[in-house]
């Protein structure tokens, strides 16, 4: 099975933090996606990797950043928290052309910044 | 753009009973994918059924079925013989290549499924 992981289910920050959300998967995917998900607005890209190193902006990374220096990790960093990224945050990860396509998610972290 | 549109906040089925999930999208690229994920109160996201816009068929998983109009652009999820497990929020997607390898999703709002006994 796919197993993708994220490093905490519940995450509580203050304004102008650092923030590092970390996620893992260990099936070989050669992409990997960070979400956000907000009532009424479905999942929403912020970013995503089709590669080591490689990286591209999804509809909204404005005040996000990502990292993704091994295959199997994808970070998103949010380098100065801010009221408005109080979300849940959703990885996921996927094969490269293969039929369904589908993307296998982790079980989401929720971010709450004060 | 890549569009998807659920207008259903939520809806409401007896336990047994069949139950559609509408879902429309908009795309001027020939070639996409449609998916449904279902989200339980748990968080996680399942993948249930896709449907290729060149397939010839329409989609079926066990008791999900995808209703694919293609002239009508849209992609209605079908669960026959509701179950009490089925309550849950269910998201459809359409997947966008635009001629790349990885292709990236595009999410409507998400319906709010209940299974009444």
């Amino acid at each position: 099975d796919v197993k993708v992981t994220q490093s905490s289910r519940y995450l509580v920050k203050r304004t102008g933090e650092k923030v590092f959300l970390e996620c893992v998967q260990d099936m070989d995917h050669e992409n990997m996606f960070w979400y956000r998900q907000d009532p009424g607005l479905g999942l929403r890209l912020i970013y995503f990797s089709y590669d080591v190193k490689m990286k591209e902006k999804g509809d909204i990374p404005e005040g996000y950043s990502v990292s993704r220096e091994k295959k199997e990790r994808f970070s998103l960093i949010l380098e100065s928290a801010s009221t408005n990224q109080t979300s849940m945050y959703l990885c996921a990860s996927s094969l490269t052309g293969r039929r369904p396509y589908e993307q296998y998610f982790g079980p989401g972290t929720r971010l709450t910044v004060t | 753009a890549q569009k998807i549109t659920q207008t259903q906040p939520g809806m409401f089925v007896q336990e047994k009973e069949a139950v559609t999930l509408d879902c429309t999208y908009d795309t001027s690229d020939p070639s996409y994918g449609l998916f449904w994920y279902k989200q339980p109160s748990s968080g996680e996201m399942i993948f249930l059924i896709y449907q290729g816009s060149y397939d010839q068929q329409n989609a079926t998983e066990g008791r999900y079925s995808l209703n694919f109009q293609k002239a009508r652009k849209s992609a209605n999820l079908v669960i026959s013989a509701s179950q009490l497990g089925d309550s849950a929020m269910y998201f459809c997607a359409m997947r966008y290549a635009g001629g790349t390898s990885y292709g990236k999703l595009t999410f409507g709002q998400g319906t709010i499924l209940t299974v009444h006994p």
